[in-house]
């Protein structure tokens, strides 16, 4: 299975809203509400964000979100930070039973 | 506090195998999924295989089915993933997860360990 696709980068100065998107298929993406994202500073674990498309886990600001129309999903991270530059990959679980990440989006806080 | 802890990484040649372990502590082990995740140098993060709480239902990536097996031991607390036939496109940084309670979403994470497929 091809990963779902990510924008390579994006950008935005602190204070502003940034929006990354996450494009599958509907044996991924759009057959079911199962989409996560991750954070990955340099060098470290990835951390889970958002689950179940627009849930958080406790301790994640309300600054993130995510959500899902069709075969794409989308996470923004308003009121943008320093600590928010990093990478941030999606993920899927699929028709066959098995999960299915982006190629991952590199966030540059200017 | 959840710890997962990874080890057996190294250096092997082509064609050759190694035994990856995860120990864990601070969740209810027995009931959660587990999964295998790896990153290559410089790469994105690629899902490898999960394995369901009692061991019954598995499922691998297209890229190691018929190579790796994943397995668990829910008396010790521990996750596997045994690698056959390795690849120079093996080479990673292998991530052991939990689902915890974000299943299908992969809730914890160890910090890694590097596996180099190299001759």
């Amino acid at each position: 299975q091809s990963a779902l696709t990510q924008p390579a980068s994006v950008s935005g100065s602190p204070g502003q809203s940034i929006t990354i998107s996450c494009t599958g298929t509907s044996s991924d993406v759009g057959g079911y509400n199962y989409v996560s994202w991750y954070q990955q500073h340099p060098g470290k674990a990835p951390k889970l964000v958002i689950y179940d498309v627009t849930n958080r886990p406790s301790g994640v600001p309300d600054r993130f979100s995510g959500s899902k129309s069709a075969n794409t999903a989308s996470l923004t991270i308003s009121g943008l930070q320093a600590d928010d530059e990093a990478d941030y990959y999606c993920n899927s679980y699929t028709s066959i039973g098995t999960l299915l990440f982006g190629g991952g989006t590199k966030l540059t806080v200017l | 506090e959840v710890q997962l802890v990874e080890s057996g990484g190294g250096l092997v040649q082509p064609g050759g195998s190694l035994r990856l372990s995860c120990g864990a502590s601070g969740l209810t082990f027995r009931s959660y999924w587990m999964h295998w995740v790896r990153q290559g140098p410089g790469k994105g993060l690629v899902w490898v295989s999960r394995i369901n709480h009692d061991g019954r239902t598995i499922n691998y990536a297209d890229s190691v089915k018929g190579r790796f097996t994943i397995s668990r031991d829910n008396v010790k607390n521990a996750l596997y993933l045994q690698m056959n036939s390795l690849r120079v496109e093996d080479t990673s940084v292998y991530y052991c997860a939990s689902s915890g309670d974000y299943a299908p979403g992969l809730g914890y994470w160890g910090q890694g360990t590097l596996v180099t497929v190299s001759s």
